[in-house]
């Protein structure tokens, strides 16, 4: 059974950095990409990037690029794989639940491109920033 | 700021049939890119209602179904239950700015 596991929740001081983990297993192999997604209190959902553990090639959303780090550790089995999102000079604004989903590839379109929808979630990890 | 927008909100009794709209641009949907369906339960991580526009994964109830027209798409769901409270996104991709995955403005489903 495939299970997504989010660190837990962060209490932290504006100017300073974090890295919350994504931790997913039971999968048959490490063949997919991870992305992040925002969700600022009562608001919708943001998304942030997505990695290849595989390569650990990267792509972010132009309204987080620079502003935040995705990465990932190469595990010796293929069907666990941890991710990470670093925040960095964190502001009250940042405050909100952030989710990381596993994308499944569900068919090729005409031209040869994979295409993909959020399917396993984690449960989220709230970061408060508050002085 | 989304580029697919949603109703805020839709209510219905137990037992009707409600539809949630998400429209998009030439961009986005009406490019051909396939929309996704979520469902966020109060508290809790979203769920995957439809994917590739009108398909059910596996344990979803066939009371929800999805479409997509032009750029478009939209959400029905039959027999409302109390359980369908919760807020839904629809979900595509945008190829304008570098290529992004893009969520819907939302909807919150109130079960009257």
């Amino acid at each position: 059974e495939v299970q997504v596991v989010q660190s837990g929740a962060e209490v932290t001081k504006p100017g300073e950095s974090l890295k919350i983990s994504c931790k997913g297993s039971g999968y048959r192999d490490s063949s997919y990409w991870v992305a992040w997604v925002r969700q600022m209190p009562g608001k919708g959902l943001e998304w942030m990037g997505v990695i290849y553990p595989g390569d650990s090639d990267t792509r972010y959303s132009p309204s987080f690029q620079g502003r935040v780090t995705i990465s990932a550790d190469k595990s010796s089995s293929k069907s666990l794989t941890t991710t990470y999102l670093q925040l960095s000079s964190l502001k009250a604004s940042d405050t909100a639940m952030y989710y990381c989903a596993t994308l499944l590839l569900y068919k090729y379109d005409t031209t040869g491109v994979p295409l993909y929808y959020f399917d396993y979630w984690g449960q989220g990890t709230l970061v408060t920033v508050s002085s | 700021q989304s580029v697919l927008t949603q109703p805020p909100s839709v209510s219905g009794a137990p037992g009707q049939r409600v539809t949630i709209s998400c429209t998009g641009g030439t961009s986005n949907i009406g490019a051909g890119y396939d929309v996704h369906w979520y469902q966020q339960v109060p508290g809790t991580a979203p769920k995957v209602l439809i994917y590739g526009n009108s398909n059910r994964p596996s344990g979803v109830p066939d009371r929800f179904s999805g479409s997509k027209s032009g750029t478009s798409a939209s959400l029905a769901i039959t027999g409302l239950q109390a359980d369908d409270e919760g807020d839904y996104y629809c979900q595509s991709y945008d190829r304008s700015l570098s290529g992004s995955y893009v969520f819907g403005t939302g909807t919150k489903v109130t079960v009257l």
